[in-house]
Parts: structure tokens; sequence; C-alpha cells
């Protein structure tokens, strides 16, 4: 069956410019996390989603990001007014459900460069 | 906070070397320790897991033993290949909270030769 997918693979944007970020989680997986890999700060924890909605949100780094869930699938990244530091390359990952027993599946992630 | 702390690399090994990887973590709750892989081009994969204390998880030659007494989780193997080289992330979660997210370590480069 299909993994996690994210798309686009790759972004460049300048600075100040909006960019969405998109996540496909696995078919049935409930709980969806999104994570941001980058070289000075390692991964980072964004915000949780189970179902459609996030109950945990405290990862965000500021207001400039948000996420949204609908119909408890396909999940978007949205980053406003981009700066140089939002570089880094964003994981999507799904789970069965929230418990932390489950396993999480990793999408390929989407690489940011913000110029 | 909840925090995990890892060697840092990179390791640098010849083929059917000896590999361990230090993990240690600090958490409030009761953690679900793992061990993550990325390999080159690749995504994050689950390489294994533990749940609770003194469980070993195991997968492809690694093993990591879930120490509570030393609130550590060593990534192991007995004999490396040139095909392990990736990055190592140690991670956990904690199983009272809802929702829980993978706390990682700063991940450990492995590059084998051979």
């Amino acid at each position: 069956g299909a993994g996690v997918s994210q798309s686009p693979s790759n972004k460049v944007t300048e600075k100040g410019k909006d960019v969405e970020l998109r996540c496909d989680p696995i078919s049935g997986h409930t709980a969806l996390y999104w994570y941001r890999q980058s070289l000075g700060q390692g991964l980072e924890f964004l915000i949780y989603f189970q179902g459609n909605s996030a109950p945990d949100k405290s990862g965000l780094p500021s207001d400039r990001f948000s996420a949204e869930r609908t119909g408890g699938s396909v999940s978007t990244l949205t980053i406003q007014r981009t700066q140089q530091e939002d570089s880094a390359v964003y994981l999507c990952a799904s789970s069965l459900d929230s418990g932390g027993y489950n396993e999480q599946f990793f999408g390929p992630g989407t690489r940011l460069t913000v110029l | 906070g909840d925090s995990v702390t890892q060697m840092e690399g990179p390791v640098t090994l010849s083929e059917e070397a000896f590999l361990t990887i230090n993990c240690t973590y600090t958490a409030t709750g009761y953690p679900s320790l793992f061990w993550y892989v990325q390999y080159p081009g690749e995504g994050l994969q689950l390489l294994l897991k533990a749940t609770k204390a003194d469980d070993k998880g195991s997968n492809k030659g690694f093993e990591a033993t879930y120490r509570k007494e030393t609130t550590s989780f060593h990534l192991e193997k007995g004999s490396v290949q040139v095909s392990d080289s990736a990055v190592y992330f140690c991670a956990l979660t904690l199983l009272n909270q809802a929702g829980t997210a993978l706390i990682f370590g700063k991940g450990t480069t492995l590059s084998v030769s051979s």
C-alpha cells in the first residue's frame, strides 16, 4: 500500500512569500504529525492532529505557521511571510491513532529553501 | 523538559566492526523508546523500539535495551555493513499523554567503509 506522501518535494521561495506544504497520510491513519528537520535544531515537533482537530500546537515556532486537516486525511502546513530561518526539511508522519505505542510512518519530506 | 541526548558523530567504522551509539533520556512520565534510521536520500523509518523497562528491541542485527536505572537506550550491532551507513536517531514518546509526539535526539551519522 501507499505510504505517507508529501508535496512538493522541494520548494524554493523568496523571503516574505507564503508557502503551503501538503501531506497525504496512510489511509485509515487518524493521527498526523508535522516535524521540522534543520541542521541547527535537529528534528522538532510542530503540530499534531487527531482526526481534524489539533490538540497540540505547542511546537509551532510562531504565529506565521498554521496547519489544517480536512476530512481526517490530507493536511496542509502553511508558512506566511517566510523567513530564511524557516529553511528546513518539513516531515509529516501518520499513525493508526495517537497512542504512544503506535509506530509513526514518515513521508519523504519537503525541502524548503527561503532565499 | 523531556529530552534525548545521543552521542555526536560522525562515527566511522570498517565493515564488520562493532557499533555502539549511546542514547540517554530525561522524561517526566513513562516513555517508549525508539531508534529511527534515515538512509541517504530516504525518509525516516523505524528501526526498533522498546515500550517498558528491560525490554530489548531488535531488528536487522541491531539491538537496544531499555535501561530505566541508567535512563539509557544504547544502540548496538555486532558486525556493521556498508549498507548500514545512515543517520540514526534516538527518540521517545510519553505513553501517559495523548497524541504523543516523538522527541528526537540530534542524530548520529554512521559511515561504514569496506
